[in-house]
């Protein structure tokens, strides 16, 4: 049973599209997160989401969008993709508060060209 | 300064050495912290966290030195799967902030 799931694994796609990854854990998590890690390996992170909060990193342009239908589910939304959005953009849970262990997803490798 | 710093590596060890990783972290009121490795074009995992005793599993020891801002790991007699990025995490009540990990290669 795969604890945290991405789809689509590999993103080829051109400039000025709009795309989504979705993401979904059944590990009963309360906090999903989604990370980008660029060609220099650097982990940051986008967001983070619980049933309570969004907290958006201020660095993030305002095209990305985090959208949770539910629980298990924290996809991200892409608008108008851009050369330097190529990344790989990895998924995570974890229980509610900063003491627990994050799980990732697969890592999803968004390639714009 | 950035808020978590580590070694620049890589670390070319041979197989059976002892290898330490250095982290420092700016955050003076981080609370949790941790270890993780990612292979290549593999997602990060859970190592081990790092309790403010020092704790060890196996061949891993981590310490943490809160006066100093500063975590380590150790790694007794590496194998070649040891081989790997090691990331240093700390969150500070929000986030998780990752170093920009240290590469190690267990050489055969």
């Amino acid at each position: 049973d795969t604890a945290v799931s991405q789809t689509p694994k590999y993103l080829v796609t051109q400039m000025g599209n709009d795309k989504s990854i979705k993401c979904e854990q059944n590990l009963g998590h309360d906090t999903m997160y989604w990370y980008k890690q660029d060609s220099k390996k650097f982990l940051k992170i986008m967001f983070s989401y619980n049933n309570k909060e969004l907290i958006i990193n201020e660095t993030v342009p305002n095209r990305f969008s985090p959208k949770s239908p539910d629980k298990a589910h924290l996809n991200l939304h892409i608008n108008s993709l851009e050369l330097g959005d190529s990344a790989v953009y990895f998924c995570a849970s974890s229980q509610e508060g900063g003491s627990y262990e994050q799980y990732f997803g697969p890592g999803t490798r968004l390639t714009v060209t | 300064r950035k808020e978590v710093e580590q070694d620049p590596g890589p670390f070319n060890v041979p197989e059976g050495a002892t290898v330490a990783f250095n982290c420092t972290y700016s955050n003076s009121a981080s609370q949790s912290f941790f270890w993780y490795r990612q292979d290549c074009r593999k997602e990060p995992k859970l190592l081990m966290s790092v309790y403010s005793s020092g704790n060890e599993d196996g061949r891993f020891t981590a310490q943490l030195n809160r006066a100093s801002q500063y975590i380590s790991l150790l790694i007794r007699d590496s194998k070649l799967s040891d081989s790997a990025t090691y990331l240093c995490v700390v969150n500070g009540g929000q986030n998780f902030v990752f170093g920009p990990g240290t590469r190690l290669s267990v050489l055969p």
